[in-house]
């Protein structure tokens, strides 16, 4: 299996706090890199697939970037509703595999 | 709208077996790959299961395998998950989720259920 692993595992920032989470890849997965954010009790919900392609109806303040084994998912602006986890997930080869998350707090 | 919903979960001794499901409805059910995906508390999302459009290709996570078994009903437009031998690990909340990808493996996931919680506890 692939193993995922994000950094940091949590962080504190302020609205308006341009924020970056980093996920490698214990292989190379090409761009097969794709990023979630869940809030607290709630499904998680796709932001970005592909490594770079936002979903429809996500703000553009997200962005994700990266192949090979090393992607970055920023959030230009940190906006209230954006304190949340997020997840990196691999789709390269079955089975398909998260990171453990980053909770990204209020400071 | 797409939605998913989940049921079947609940509290179950080690050893014993539940039989989830996910009820599909404001897509066309048939024409998606299904997954369920599980979280334990607190913890990280695992993938747990996939099936193909029409359940010809189906993939376990090695935890499970064995143990879980994944259909369909396209008919009836719903996602199952008997969960046989269950363990304490087990314990998660367990989420079906729609796959975009059409690749007949398991791809990334657009739509999700608010899950189902199964507790294994004796």
């Amino acid at each position: 299996d692939i193993q995922m692993t994000q950094s940091p595992s949590s962080l504190s920032a302020s609205v308006g706090d341009r924020v970056t989470i980093t996920c490698r890849a214990g292989q190379s997965i090409g761009t097969y890199l794709n990023w979630y954010q869940q809030k607290p009790g709630k499904a998680p919900k796709l932001l970005i697939v592909a490594a770079s392609s936002l979903q429809s109806g996500v703000p553009s303040r997200f962005s994700g970037s990266g192949s090979g084994t090393d992607f970055t998912l920023t959030i230009s602006s940190l906006q209230p509703e954006d304190f949340a986890t997020y997840s990196c997930q691999q789709s390269y080869i079955t089975p398909p595999t998260f990171g453990g998350g980053t909770k990204v707090e209020i400071k | 709208e797409v939605q998913l919903v989940e049921s079947g979960g609940g509290l179950e001794q080690p050893g014993g077996s539940l039989r989830l499901s996910c009820a599909a409805s404001g897509f066309t059910f048939s024409s998606y790959e299904m997954n369920w995906v599980r979280q334990a508390p607190g913890k990280g999302l695992e993938w747990v299961s996939y099936i193909s459009s029409s359940g010809r290709y189906i993939y376990y996570a090695d935890s499970v395998k064995g143990r879980f078994t994944i259909s369909r009903d396209n008919a009836k437009n719903s996602l199952y998950l008997q969960m046989n031998s269950l363990r304490a690990e087990d314990t998660a909340v367990y989420y079906c989720a729609r796959d975009l990808t059409r690749v007949e493996h398991p791809g990334y996931f657009d739509y999700w259920g608010q899950g189902t919680l199964v507790t294994v506890s004796s």
